[in-house]
């Protein structure tokens, strides 16, 4: 079946240009998550929502990052005026419920210059 | 703060040895998973281990979990070329309330090769 799918692959971007990186998880999954995978700090945990529930924001690194959910299903990722540490692999992904494996999309390469 | 580190990061191995990745965590948490990643590819899921003595096998791949020593292994076995990756052991710290909810801490990975 569909897996996560993530748009776009890839994203060249000018110094201090928003960028909105979008997720469609899997049908039926009510966990979605935010991740980044970056050389210098690995994986590193965004931002997930469950349901109707508050976000767990936590992960985001700085207030020019924020994410929505609407509807329950596509989420889409925003970084207002990028900088160059914000170069990294955006990986979005799913469960089924809060405690089931995570199934992660094939990311979305962030390149600021 | 969570600590998750796997040794070694680096692994160079012969088709048909035997080897074992460790994943030390800081902090106590009863839900460890196991990710294989290949080269400009996502993560895939390759366990879930969800209590102290947990014990899966998938092909050449044996992975525990000891929640006392806070120790994961992953164990390969017979390895073959195709088992070349990285691999992340990755620990859930969101047990709020005994419910986790996938906000993973994963360690830095470990760059699995496996010559002819």
């Amino acid at each position: 079946g569909a897996g996560v799918s993530q748009s776009p692959s890839n994203k060249v971007t000018e110094k201090g240009k928003d960028v909105e990186l979008r997720c469609d998880p899997i049908s039926g999954h009510t966990a979605l998550y935010w991740y980044r995978q970056s050389l210098g700090q690995g994986l590193e945990f965004l931002i997930y929502f469950q349901g109707n529930s508050a976000p767990d924001k936590s992960g985001l690194p700085s207030d020019r990052f924020s994410a929505e959910r609407t509807g329950g299903s596509v989420s889409t990722l925003t970084i207002q005026r990028t900088q160059q540490e914000d170069s990294a692999v955006y990986l979005c992904a799913s469960s089924l419920r809060g405690n089931s494996p995570l199934h992660f999309g094939n990311g979305t390469r962030l390149t600021v210059t | 703060e969570l600590k998750v580190e796997q040794n070694p990061l680096f692994l160079s191995m012969q088709e048909g040895k035997n080897y074992t990745i460790y994943c030390n965590y800081s902090t106590t948490s009863d839900r460890l998973y196991w990710y294989r990643q290949d080269p400009g590819k996502s993560l895939e899921s390759l366990f879930v281990l969800l209590s102290n003595g947990a014990v899966k096998q998938e092909g050449r791949l044996m992975a525990s979990l000891d929640t006392k020593a806070r120790l994961s292994t992953l164990h390969i076995t017979a390895a073959v070329h195709d088992l070349s990756a990285t691999y992340f052991c990755a620990v859930d710290l969101s047990n709020a309330g005994g419910t986790s909810y996938g906000k993973l801490t994963f360690g830095q990975g470990t760059i699995l090769t496996v010559h002819p």
